[in-house]
């Protein structure tokens, strides 16, 4: 069966700090991989998607990047973080090349910049 | 995209059936419904997806207008831990984008005892 890690599962982060957070997905090849984010009291808002190694989409023009790596990995980072990148970021997958497949989300992480 | 409105809060009792309303009036023909939920603190958990016909699983049930222009997601005995922000979905299917999931506000249900 296929599961998604994302770790860490909480973060708080002084303003200007690095960020690196870290998905995983096992049991599936070539997934379609998406970084989510959930702003407090807010909806969650399509940051990135890959649908290949080294292929990243930003649907958003923000002060964060991604990186695919490796086939199933999928890197959420930033040079100098700022407070307006606050929230709790969600790591998801689905299955390629299929018009009505489902999308399953990792746990999230809550991160705090202060 | 087709956008979807759904009610921002809604409210349920215990063991009666919650019946969450969405309107995707600008829903293309080959476009999905789906529904997600998320529990506090957690991630959207998939519940249902349709495209014509309605749909049941050991969850919910989907109801889809014929003119495909509005939806209903029915939870037929509807528990505490049903209490959640439910996002209906219309699938974004072009081009680039492959798929994505775009949510909205969705609609809060709080059960209560």
């Amino acid at each position: 069966s296929q599961t998604i890690h994302q770790w860490p599962a909480t973060l708080v982060q002084p303003v200007g700090s690095p960020l690196s957070l870290e998905c995983t997905v096992e049991g599936t090849s070539n997934p379609n991989l998406y970084w989510y984010r959930q702003a407090a009291g807010r909806g969650l808002q399509l940051l990135f998607y890959s649908v290949g190694i080294g292929q990243i989409s930003s649907e958003v023009p923000q002060n964060l990047s991604a990186s695919r790596p490796q086939d199933r990995q999928f890197i959420l980072s930033s040079k100098k973080l700022l407070l307006s990148d606050s929230g709790f970021y969600l790591c998801a997958w689905r299955k390629p090349g299929q018009a009505n497949t489902e999308a399953f989300f990792g746990q999230g992480t809550r991160l705090t910049v202060v | 995209d087709a956008k979807t409105t759904q009610p921002p809060s809604m409210d349920c009792a215990e063991g009666r059936a919650a019946n969450l309303p969405c309107n995707h009036s600008t829903i293309s023909g080959n476009e999905y419904v789906y529904w997600y939920r998320q529990i506090h603190s957690q991630g959207p958990q998939y519940i249902i997806h349709g495209l014509k016909n309605n749909e049941t699983n050991e969850m919910a049930s989907l109801i889809i207008t014929e003119d495909r222009k509005s939806s209903t997601l029915i939870l037929p005995h509807a528990t505490l831990r049903d209490t959640a922000v439910y996002y209906c979905i219309v699938r974004v299917n072009y081009g680039g984008s492959q798929g994505n999931l775009i949510f909205g506000k969705g609609t809060k249900l709080s059960v209560k005892p």
